[in-house]
Parts: C-alpha cells; sequence; structure tokens
C-alpha cells in the first residue's frame, strides 16, 4: 500500500458526461501528480499541482481541468468525455523532493 | 530539455537467463533516476532509485553519467519478473518527472 488513495476505482460512463476523480496523497506530501496511461499511448504526464499551486502542466487537454484544495486532496475532472478518453488514470504523490508514490489507479471506460 | 529513453518496447527473455532493461537519459543538471515497476496495469511501484544503490528484488542499476544512461539489470530472470518497467528522471527544480515509454518484460518459463 503506498498511502496514496484513489476514488472511484472503476467508472464507466457515456461519451460527452463529466466525471470527477479524486486523489488524497500520501500523509506529509504536498506534491500531487495526475497521469493518464491508455493502452496506446503508455503514460502520459497531465498536471502537477504543489501545496494547492499548478506547478508544471503536460498533455493536458482543454476539457480537462484539476485542483488542489487546502487540505491537499487532488480532483481531475473530465469533461466532454470522448471513446478516446477511457484509460487508467492515477495518481502519484511526493513531498518536495523524491521518488513518486502511486495510488491503485481509476479506470475509467466511456461508451 | 529533458528527456527519458527507453529503447526497447518488448523484452523477452528466458527463466534463469540475464535481462537488461536499456535507459538512457538527457538533462543538463544532476539528476535522480528511478526504476518503477507496473504488474498487469496495476499501480507503478518504486522499484530503485540511483542514490540509494540497493538491489530489490535481484535487480540492480548503476548510473553511468559518462553514457547518461541508468540501465536495469538482474543476472537471472524469474517468471515473476514479468511487468512493464519504466525508467524515470527527477528534475532538481519543483520535484518534475520525465517517464520513458517503458519496457515490458516477459520472461518465459
Amino acid at each position: 500500500d503506498s498511502g496514496v488513495t484513489q476514488t472511484p476505482k472503476h467508472l464507466i460512463t457515456a461519451t460527452g458526461q463529466r466525471v470527477t476523480l479524486r486523489c488524497s496523497p500520501r500523509s506529509g506530501d504536498l506534491s500531487v501528480y495526475w497521469y493518464q496511461q491508455s493502452l496506446d499511448q503508455g503514460l502520459q504526464f497531465l498536471i502537477q499541482y504543489y501545496n494547492g499551486e499548478e506547478r508544471a502542466k503536460g498533455n493536458i487537454l482543454e476539457r480537462f481541468s484539476a485542483q488542489q484544495f487546502p487540505d491537499l486532496h487532488s480532483e481531475l475532472n473530465l469533461s466532454s468525455l470522448e471513446l478516446g478518453d477511457s484509460a487508467l488514470y492515477f495518481c502519484a504523490s511526493s513531498i518536495n523532493t523524491g521518488p513518486l508514490h502511486f495510488g491503485n489507479g481509476t479506470r475509467l471506460t466511456v461508451t | 530539455a529533458q528527456r527519458v529513453t527507453q529503447p526497447e518496447k518488448l523484452l523477452s527473455v528466458f527463466k534463469g537467463a540475464p535481462v537488461e532493461l536499456k535507459c538512457n537519459y538527457s538533462y543538463s543538471g544532476s539528476p535522480e533516476l528511478f526504476w518503477y515497476v507496473q504488474y498487469s496495469r496495476q499501480r507503478l511501484q518504486l522499484l530503485l532509485r540511483h542514490i540509494s544503490r540497493e538491489s530489490i528484488k535481484g535487480f540492480t542499476a548503476d548510473l553511468n553519467k559518462g553514457e547518461t544512461s541508468f540501465h536495469l539489470k538482474k543476472p537471472f530472470a524469474q517468471e515473476e519478473d514479468s511487468a512493464m518497467y519504466y525508467c524515470a528522471l527527477s528534475a532538481n527544480t519543483g520535484n518534475q518527472f520525465y517517464f520513458g515509454t517503458g519496457t515490458s518484460l516477459t520472461v518465459i518459463p
């Protein structure tokens, strides 16, 4: 157990819908990272937050947004969903430096 | 620019044979390098970090600054080593991480 909690584990929704994925980092970790892993694209970095502030942005679509709250949990919002958004979404956390600790992921299926 | 390259997308070895998963990086500063393992599309788990210089599950990796490489090695592969392996680089500024595209290792019984 990495200490990073992601909910829900599975999500099935229809095209055009909006979903919210939730992540609670390890106790004491200030940084939260979001990654998308699809079958054909590998691990894609989406966005990083540090202590509530956006620190780095990767290949995140405009339809996607994220935030980190004062209690350090983070949410990833995916809207106007398309079939191609079906993927595993991982959250990871770290202290200011050091390795990433990954959650178990949310498996999103868009039908 | 920071970049991590894993040249092999797929790698198959027989049980008991040595295995080496290649990782090359480009970075202008002093990076920290990691190997992560992912079994059956579960969560990524930290396998090794170069600064700790330890051996986990029989795997080792040495940072070669001259060749800018951080190859992962194991002398005798086991079936349970079959997994996806990701090499990652952490930049000093802001703890940004850069992952390679991963190598899928299959150990043949």
